[in-house]
């Protein structure tokens, strides 16, 4: 499985963006490297994904290197709601067809008024 | 995306006894998986609740603890059997389709405090 490495910590102060990092230097060609967050006490929210080119939605954009061992996933405008923790996962394919998530730990995203 | 119904969405349950929570879609799905989030930790994956057969298991689940039905592809259930407080955590069902590329919709969660 390829892994993910995330800081551990963020902050940014409300009303700019907010640059997410995540090094993933062992994904493989057919993986791809999704987002997802999780507010305090709820279920992981999907956010953005994407296999090679950059993608934009209307929460985020996500961001890929050229050789794929990293992304960035940008929040444009950093608003108090968007405090959580964020989780990029390299998702996984398995031999029976197991669409299977790891998590890691994430970052904890905190926005500052 | 799909509608996620998780029940209860908490409880507390006196050690020894078990706890089956429910997870409805509104549509239909192919995969569905259950994870556990222990208090302060990340999302770990119990197993893939497989339609009219027997769920899949990771490592350090066992389905003797862990049993899970998947009557149809809506619905699930998890029991957490035999409770001890070690099994205090949020329990989350999540559904995702069966092509690459698709994402994955998770309910709110149980959270499960064993007494």
């Amino acid at each position: 499985d390829a892994k993910t490495t995330q800081p551990p910590s963020m902050d940014c102060a409300e009303g700019r963006a907010a640059n997410l990092p995540c090094n993933h230097s062992t994904i493989s060609g057919n993986e791809y490297v999704y987002w997802y967050r999780q507010i305090h006490s709820q279920g992981p929210q999907y956010i953005i994904h994407g296999l090679k080119n950059n993608e934009t939605n209307e929460m985020a954009s996500l961001i890929i290197t050229e050789d794929r061992k990293s992304s960035t996933l940008i929040l444009p405008h950093a608003t108090l709601r968007d405090t959580a923790v964020y989780y990029c996962i390299v998702r996984v394919e398995n031999g029976a067809g197991s669409y299977q998530l790891t998590f890691g730990k994430g970052t904890k995203l905190s926005v500052i008024p | 995306s799909a509608v996620i119904s998780q029940k209860p969405s908490r409880d507390i349950c006196q050690r020894g006894t078990s706890l089956t929570i429910q997870c409805q879609v509104d549509s239909q799905v192919t995969m569905m998986f259950w994870y556990r989030q222990q208090p302060g930790q990340s999302l770990t994956l119990i197993a893939t609740a497989n339609q009219g057969s027997e769920a899949t298991y990771e490592s350090g689940f066992v389905i003797d603890k862990f049993p899970i039905s998947r009557p149809n592809l809506t619905f699930s259930t998890l029991t957490v059997s035999n409770l001890s407080p070690e099994d205090s955590s949020i329990y989350l069902c999540s559904v995702a389709p069966h092509r690459p590329g698709g994402e994955a919709f998770f309910g709110q969660g149980t959270r499960l405090t064993v007494v």
